[in-house]
């Protein structure tokens, strides 16, 4: 079966620290990736896709950025945390349009 | 403009009482439509999955109609339970140029004893 991985669960960061959020795929191969943060009480945005290794998609201009270094791995980085980006990411993947699975979330807060 | 939006934005409810959710879409062209359930601070779950051939999906207590041509859907509750307390959240896949998934932005649902 598959199933997804992200973490941490919870991260306090300073503002001006660097910003590394990881998640993993297990169960399926060359699944189509995505990051996605919800602000609190709002919808979830879609920050980032990737259809596969090294292919990086942005949905909106921000001070975050993506990586794809193997077929099952996504990472969320930033260099300089802003207190605008806190809040709720969430890792997803699909293998088709008619479905996604979502990772258990990390909760950001920049102080 | 692809739009996905959601109604009431919350409800409080009664446990062991009926609900419904309502989702408007301007998505074109249609692919999907599925709802998930998101717990505080968990990630969305899926409840269900409807392609533009289908007008209704069940999935236990949870009943899912689409209607592609007013391009509404609604998602019916049948005796709620403490634990139905969560955000319902429609999104829509589709659209021009490629594919595009749009997230309503969820109605929150309280249920109360």
């Amino acid at each position: 079966s598959q199933t997804i991985h992200q973490w941490p669960a919870t991260l306090v960061q300073p503002v001006g620290s660097p910003l590394s959020l990881e998640c993993t795929v297990e169960g399926t191969s060359n699944p189509n990736l995505y990051w996605y943060r919800q602000a609190a009480g709002r919808g979830l945005q879609l920050l980032f896709y990737s259809v596969g290794i090294g292919q990086i998609s942005s949905e909106v201009p921000q001070n975050l950025s993506a990586s794809r270094p193997q077929d099952r791995q996504f990472i969320l980085s930033s260099k300089k945390l802003l207190l605008s980006d806190s809040g709720f990411y969430l890792c997803a993947w699909s293998t088709r349009l008619t479905e996604a699975f979502f990772g258990q979330g990390t909760r950001l807060t920049v102080v | 403009k692809n739009q996905v939006e959601q109604s009431p934005q919350s409800l409080i409810i009664l446990e062991g009482k009926n609900c419904t959710l309502q989702c408007n879409y301007t998505v074109s062209p249609f692919s999907n439509l599925r709802w998930y359930k998101q717990d505080t601070g968990r990630g969305p779950v899926s409840l269900t999955i409807m392609t533009f051939s289908e007008n209704t999906k069940s999935n236990g207590r949870y009943t899912a109609t689409l209607d592609a041509d007013t391009k509404q859907s609604s998602l019916h509750i049948t005796a709620s339970q403490l634990s139905d307390s969560a955000s319902y959240i429609c999104v829509v896949s589709g659209g021009t140029g490629g594919f595009k998934t749009i997230f309503g932005a969820g109605t929150r649902l309280f249920v109360k004893a």
